[in-house]
């Protein structure tokens, strides 16, 4: 079946280091890929997407750029703050047919002053 | 600015007894989907539906129910709490075309069944 596979965490970096979190997929067909994040308290909002191969999502200095070759979808941002420590989540999506995401099982991100 | 509300922040159950947990958005979504959320598990789909009256079973629908009477409610029923259901409950609504329109979510409810 479908699934997304997220680099493990938790992942601890300074402010102003640069990030990279991983993801992969496995699913028969081209979907649109997703990041969500999870500030602590709150639940998931959308932070980027991109609906088809080459496309590039990016929304508050992160970013991620959907490779088919490669199947992946790795989320960036070249100078972390304190304020995006929170838990991230890849997920994909069909574009047709249900309407259901599928997601990763997220990595919690501490950005330490 | 779309508001998803879940009735309860935090709730305590004993096994065996019938739990409700209620969502209400207030953006005429027709989409309306329950998730459940655990360390190293990440969300799992428990059900959704598409319009009033309609349900459809997610990925791991065992043990639970769900009810749309209305579009801006949808209510997810433990008939018989266990212990493994104790979780971090997520609802979300989107508009049909869900790969153009984001998932909106509750803050989420985090029952503890002992």
């Amino acid at each position: 079946g479908d699934s997304v596979t997220q680099m493990e965490g938790p992942v601890t970096l300074s402010e102003e280091a640069f990030l990279t979190i991983n993801c992969t997929y496995t699913a028969t067909g081209y979907p649109s890929l997703f990041w969500y994040v999870q500030y602590p308290g709150e639940g998931l909002q959308l932070l980027l997407k991109a609906t088809k191969a080459d496309d590039k999502g990016s929304n508050k200095g992160f970013e991620a750029t959907y490779r088919k070759e490669t199947t992946s979808f790795h989320l960036e941002k070249g100078s972390v703050q304190v304020s995006d420590s929170a838990v991230y989540f890849c997920a994909l999506m069909f574009n047709f047919g249900n309407e259901k995401l599928t997601f990763g099982t997220g990595t919690r991100l501490t950005i330490i002053p | 600015d779309v508001k998803v509300t879940q009735s309860s922040r935090y709730l305590v159950k004993r096994t065996g007894e019938k739990v409700f947990l209620e969502c209400v958005q207030d953006m005429d979504h027709e989409n309306m989907f329950w998730y459940r959320q655990d360390p190293g598990l990440g969300l799992r789909l428990i059900y959704f539906s598409y319009d009033v009256k309609m349900k459809e079973k997610g990925d791991i629908p065992e043990g639970y129910s769900v009810s749309r009477e209305k579009k801006e409610r949808f209510s997810l029923i433990l008939e018989s709490a266990s212990t493994n259901q104790t979780s971090m409950y997520l609802c979300a609504s989107s508009l049909p075309g869900a790969h153009n329109s984001p998932l909106h979510f509750g803050n989420g409810t985090r029952l503890t069944v002992t």
